[in-house]
């Protein structure tokens, strides 16, 4: 079946300082889509990329859908407090047919 | 718009009793999908139901089950519980075809001891 692939599992880093998290599927997807989810609450989404190519930005957030429609990363600039979570991207699997596949996270932790 | 709630949101079982989860979409929304989400596995789906009717399936045990009302509430039943059963259990709702964006509910943590 369909893998999703993240790196990196953790990520330590300074108040202000960038972060960027990668995304990779072992198939082609239909659509990407990437989830926020807070120490003890839950998945919140925050984006859906379709096109190949495509760049979404929210704010300090950039979102971006490889060519290939395989690979996805999320990059933060300037990193608050407030961003500290498990960001989450995840692909239909068989086309949607047979659920949604998550990735494993990519814990961000931020030291003030 | 209320969001996804889900009840109980604690619960202590024994092994080998069984359980069921109750899950209330965003109202509108057709789509109901059940994912448990463990430290060691993550997020995990198990089913969504869309129109009472179960379109896509994890690969879960049998033992995992679920089932959705003419009003869209999604109830999912485990039964003969193992200790590794023991997780957060997620519903979230979609307006949209074919495995959209997803509402989460704030989930039901399920100790089995």
């Amino acid at each position: 079946g369909q893998q999703v692939m993240q790196i990196p599992q953790y990520q330590h880093v300074q108040e202000g300082e960038d972060f960027t998290t990668y995304c990779n599927s072992s198939t082609t997807l239909s659509n990407i889509q990437w989830y926020k989810q807070r120490p003890g609450g839950h998945p919140v989404f925050l984006i859906q990329l379709v096109k190949s190519g495509e760049v979404k930005k929210q704010k300090r957030l950039t979102f971006q859908f490889g060519e290939a429609k395989k690979n996805s990363s999320l990059h933060i600039t300037a990193t608050q407090t407030t961003d500290v979570g498990t960001y989450f991207c995840a692909g239909p699997e068989g086309g949607g047919a047979d659920g949604l596949t998550f990735g494993k996270g990519t814990h961000l932790i931020i030291q003030p | 718009k209320a969001g996804v709630t889900q009840t109980p949101r604690y619960l202590i079982k024994t092994r080998g009793q069984q359980v069921t989860l109750s899950c209330s979409p965003i109202s509108g929304h057709r789509s109901v999908s059940w994912y448990q989400q463990t430290p060691g596995q993550g997020l995990q789906f198990l089913f969504e139901y869309f129109s009472e009717t179960q379109r896509n399936k994890g690969n879960f045990p049998g033992r995992f089950s679920g089932r959705q009302f003419s009003n869209s509430r999604s109830e999912m039943n485990v039964s003969t519980l193992e200790l590794g059963d023991s997780a957060l259990y997620l519903c979230a709702s979609s307006s949209l075809d074919r495995m959209g964006e997803q509402y989460f509910g704030p989930g039901t943590r399920l100790t089995v001891t």
